[in-house]
């Protein structure tokens, strides 16, 4: 079965500190990625996803970027925090292909705190 | 480009009253389509979703969504409410093009049900 790993489920950065989340994804294989991030009232809010290794779309533009550096790996990163970037992150992944079931399964988030 | 609106952003109902949530999304090509649910201090979890046949499904716990695509939409119903029934419920739309598969979320409807 699938399952999907998101680290670390809570984090406390200062500003201007570097982020680095990661997710992995087991028993599937090219599988569609995503970062989302929930806010009270906003909804799921699409960051980033990728179709492949290193195939990367960025849907808002901000102090955050993200890496596929394997099939099944996707790192969301900044290089320096803002008090804006705290929130509730949450990577999910798909299967891919015209007409598959493509339903999202979520990890289990990571709460980041910027203070 | 894609966007899903949910325009009940707070509902507030009575035991064993009729549910019906909005959803309306905006892109001319296929699209599969979904509602996720997600429970005070719990993660997203699938309620139910529409790829192709009939326009009418039949999730879990009695939920069912209709999908009009005159109307671009796929309300979310439900007979009659319970009080565990009180969640935040999140349509959502995956773009279905080839190579290019974008799930996308509308910003939720927080639902309470009053016993």
């Amino acid at each position: 079965s699938q399952t999907i790993h998101q680290w670390p489920a809570t984090l406390v950065q200062p500003v201007g500190s570097p982020l680095s989340l990661e997710c992995t994804v087991e028993g599937t294989s090219n599988p569609n990625l995503y970062w989302y991030r929930q806010a009270a009232g906003r909804g799921l809010q699409l960051l980033f996803y990728s179709v492949g290794i290193g195939q990367i779309s960025s849907e808002v533009p901000q102090n955050l970027s993200a890496s596929r550096p394997q099939d099944r790996q996707f790192i969301l990163s900044s290089k320096k925090l803002l008090l804006s970037d705290s929130g509730f992150y949450l990577c999910a992944w798909s299967h891919r292909g015209r007409g598959s079931n493509t339903e999202a399964f979520f990890g289990q988030g990571t709460r980041l705190t910027v203070v | 480009a894609q966007s899903v609106s949910q325009h009940n952003h707070h509902v507030i109902l009575s035991e064993a009253a009729s549910l019906e949530l909005g959803c309306n999304y905006s892109y001319g090509g296929t699209v599969n389509l979904f509602w996720y649910v997600q429970y005070p201090g719990q993660h997203l979890q699938l309620l139910l979703k529409y790829f192709s046949g009939d326009p009418l499904v039949k999730g879990i716990k009695g939920f069912e969504a209709e999908f009009i695509k005159s109307k671009f939409s796929f309300n979310l119903r439900k007979p009659s409410v319970q009080w565990s029934d009180t969640a935040e419920y999140f349509c959502a739309v995956n773009a279905i093009n080839f190579g290019n598969e974008k799930l996308t979320f509308g910003t939720g409807t927080r639902l309470t049900i009053i016993p």
